[in-house]
């Protein structure tokens, strides 16, 4: 079955700093991946899409990358500010096409 | 515009007892989803309604779990005999189209249920 993977549990860093989330996938070929945010208490909030033909998408200081031979998507915040404190989700579409897997996140910390 | 509405935000009830929980979705959405979050845990896709097909309920934990959605708008995830290990976050979301046409899901703020 599918599976996916978000490395850090947690994750703290300083403003102004680049945060790199990953995202790693198992026994599936998507054909694009999506990354929310969510802040406590709240419903997650989407942010981007990559499709497989994407290597690269960029939205402000949000860059995803979406390397489908080592089955895995990376998720950079730019000039990292403390309102970018959240948990970030990665979700892969299911092969039937009607729901979305969700990783179980990553909460980033970003410090003044 | 309005976003997704869920009733209620919270529900606090006794083991054995049944719950409905309410979802109002972003109107001109045609999909709909039911998700579960427990503490610690990732999303959980519970069931999916797309249009007038038939609903996927292969996520679905057991028969006491069921849902619908009258006149392909509001949905109502229904809990028969709760046990303590229902106790979650269960949150609603809807999309413009379904998920083989790439849409953005928007979710509601959730119902925290909490079994006694």
């Amino acid at each position: 079955s599918q599976k996916i993977e978000q490395n850090s549990e947690a994750l703290n860093i300083q403003e102004g700093k680049t945060a790199t989330l990953t995202c790693n996938y198992t026994n599936y070929s998507p054909a694009y991946l999506q990354w929310y945010r969510q802040d406590p208490g709240r419903g997650p909030v989407f942010l981007l899409l990559i499709r497989e033909n994407e290597k690269e998408k960029r939205k402000e200081r949000l860059k995803v990358t979406f390397d489908t031979t080592l089955k895995q998507s990376l998720f950079h915040i730019t000039a990292s500010q403390p309102a970018d404190s959240a948990t970030y989700l990665c979700a892969l579409p299911n092969q039937a096409g009607t729901a979305l897997i969700f990783g179980k996140g990553t909460t980033l910390s970003v410090s003044s | 515009g309005a976003g997704v509405s869920q009733s209620p935000s919270n529900k606090v009830t006794e083991k054995g007892k049944d719950v409905e929980l309410r979802c109002d979705p972003i109107s001109g959405h045609t999909a709909l989803y039911w998700y579960r979050q427990s503490l610690g845990q990732g999303l959980e896709f519970l069931i999916y309604f797309q249009g007038n097909s038939a609903p996927d309920k292969s996520g679905l934990p057991s028969d006491r779990f069921s849902a619908e959605r009258t006149g392909g708008s509001v949905s109502t995830l229904t809990i028969q005999r709760t046990q303590q290990e229902d106790s979650a976050v269960y949150l609603c979301a809807s999309s413009l189209g379904g998920l083989a046409v790439y849409n953005e899901q928007f979710f509601g703020p959730g119902t925290r249920l909490t079994v006694l």
